[in-house]
C-alpha cells in the first residue's frame, strides 16, 4: 500500500489567498484526520471524518478554515483567506475502525504563509 | 486545556545511554497511551503502546511505563542510538472513544554519537 498521500508537499502562498490542501488516504480506512503541527501547540487535531461525514471540527481555528471528504478516496483543508499564523505543517491521517487506535499519518505538508 | 503534556521540549543523550521521555495527562478516564515517533519531513509513525490495566509495555529497546495515580508515563529506550534521534508523541485516545486522539507538544531527541 502506497500509505497516506498528501500534496503539496511544500506550499508557500502570500496573505490573503486561498490555500487548499490534499489528502488520499489508505485504501479501506474509514476514519480521516487532519492535524497541524506547530511549536508552540504540537499536533492539534482539526478536524475528522468518519465514512466522509465530519464528525468533529471543534479544533478548526475559525471560519477560515473548511474541510471536505466528497469521497472516501479524498479530502481536501481550505484556508482563505490564508494568513501568516497559518504557517504550519499539516498532517492527513486514516485509520480504519474505532477500536484500534493506530492512525497512519502522511508526510505533511509544510506551509508558508508570507 | 492540554490533557496530555510533555514538558520537556528537547533532550540530548549519549549514543548507548538511557534516553526516559515523560508524558503526564489529566484525565483519569483514558485507558489507553500510545507513542509517535517522527522524523523531519515525515509524518509520525506509531512506536508503541500501553492500555492502562498495565503498568509496563516492552518492545525491543523500547519500554513504556505507566503510573496511573501519578497520571504519568515515560517511555525508555535502552540503549540509545543515533537512529533514535527524532520527536516523540505521546497521545491518548479522547475519552469519548470516537478514535480521535490527543497528543501532547512533542519532545525531540538528539542521540550524539
Amino acid at each position: 500500500d502506497a500509505g497516506v498521500i498528501q500534496s503539496p508537499r511544500h506550499e508557500v502562498t502570500e496573505m490573503g489567498q486561498e490555500v487548499t490542501l490534499r489528502c488520499k488516504p489508505i485504501s479501506g480506512h474509514d476514519y480521516l484526520f487532519w492535524y497541524r503541527q506547530t511549536m508552540m501547540r504540537g499536533l492539534e487535531l482539526l478536524i475528522y471524518f468518519n465514512n466522509n461525514v465530519p464528525i468533529d471540527d471543534s479544533g478548526m481555528p475559525e471560519d477560515r478554515f473548511s474541510a471536505k471528504m466528497p469521497n472516501a478516496s479524498f479530502s481536501t483543508l481550505k484556508i482563505q483567506p490564508s494568513e501568516p499564523r497559518d504557517s504550519a505543517v499539516y498532517f492527513c491521517a486514516s485509520r480504519v475502525g474505532a477500536g484500534g487506535e493506530t492512525q497512519y499519518f502522511g508526510p505533511g505538508t509544510r506551509l508558508l504563509v508570507l | 486545556d492540554q490533557q496530555v503534556k510533555q514538558n520537556s521540549p528537547s533532550l540530548s543523550v549519549q549514543e548507548g545511554r538511557i534516553s526516559i521521555l515523560n508524558c503526564d495527562y489529566t484525565n483519569s478516564m483514558f485507558d489507553y497511551f500510545l507513542w509517535y515517533k517522527k522524523y523531519p519531513a515525515e509524518g509520525p509513525t506509531f512506536l508503541i503502546s500501553i492500555s492502562s490495566i498495565k503498568d509496563k509495555n516492552e518492545d525491543g529497546r523500547f519500554t513504556v511505563f505507566l503510573n496511573k495515580s501519578a497520571k504519568h508515563l515515560s517511555l525508555h529506550i535502552v540503549p540509545s542510538q543515533p537512529g533514535d534521534s527524532a520527536v516523540y508523541f505521546c497521545a491518548a485516545p479522547s475519552a469519548s472513544n470516537t478514535g480521535k486522539l490527543i497528543f501532547g507538544q512533542g519532545t525531540t531527541l538528539q542521540v550524539k554519537p
